[in-house]
């Protein structure tokens, strides 16, 4: 089992352009998440999907799209990347059929807009 | 709706003293919590949680977590701290909605752990 797999690890963007993050799950979980990291402000939701064929707003759903692409696979893409979408990115797993949402982490990407 | 408030954004300890992290939220009917572990450049993984029955919750590395319902309070402890303890520490309160809902999470402690 390699849990929830991220790519790429690294990334760096100039203003402008666009890209997609790769999210991966092989513990057969329904529900994923895609959360950004900053200094201080601790995690933040961007959008979440609960199923498959789903996706949902998180907190700070602007500048980005997701696509849920199978049960396994929950993309994140920046169709116009801006220094402000400096972050690491974190996508998350939850199983279903429990009652406490206890998500499962990636390792992250590490996003840099110049 | 549901919020975490981690109440010191740095702890610094010498190793071999023991630490306390503080996490309070916001009441509600039921509640699920949990505290998760960010090493330098790493992913978070799940440290303990606490779901029903006992309030005295242990976790891994010796860490534990005391729910307190009264005061709405889920502080992580550890008697001893070691320098590997170094990390950031994350409190999170489910929303109430299972698994259809989310985690909300606090600010994070950045403990530091000085020999």
């Amino acid at each position: 089992n390699a849990g929830v797999t991220q790519t790429p690890k690294f990334q760096v963007l100039k203003t402008g352009q666009s890209m997609t993050l790769q999210c991966a799950q092989d513990m057969n979980h329904n529900s994923m998440y895609w959360y950004r990291q900053d200094p201080g402000m601790g995690l933040r939701l961007i959008y979440y999907s609960a199923s498959e064929g789903t996706t949902d707003k998180g907190e700070v759903p602007n500048g980005y799209n997701v696509s849920r692409l199978n049960k396994r696979e929950f993309s994140l893409r920046l169709e116009s990347a801006a220094p402000s979408q400096t972050s690491v990115y974190f996508c998350a797993s939850t199983p279903s059929g429990v009652s406490y949402n206890e998500q499962f982490f990636g390792p992250g990407t590490r996003l840099t807009v110049l | 709706a549901q919020s975490v408030t981690q109440l010191d954004s740095q702890v610094p300890v010498f190793e071999e003293a023991p630490v306390e992290l503080r996490c309070n939220y916001s009441s509600s009917v039921s509640v699920y919590l949990f505290w998760y572990v960010q090493y330098p450049n790493q992913g978070l993984q799940l440290l303990l949680k606490y779901l029903s029955g006992s309030t005295l919750v242990k976790g891994i590395n010796g860490f534990e977590a005391e729910f307190n319902k009264s005061q709405t309070s889920f502080h992580l402890r550890k008697p001893s701290v070691h320098i590997s303890d170094t990390a950031e520490y994350f409190c999170a309160v489910s929303d109430g909605r299972g698994s259809q809902g989310n985690l909300i999470f606090g600010k994070g402690t950045k403990l530091s752990v000085k020999p």
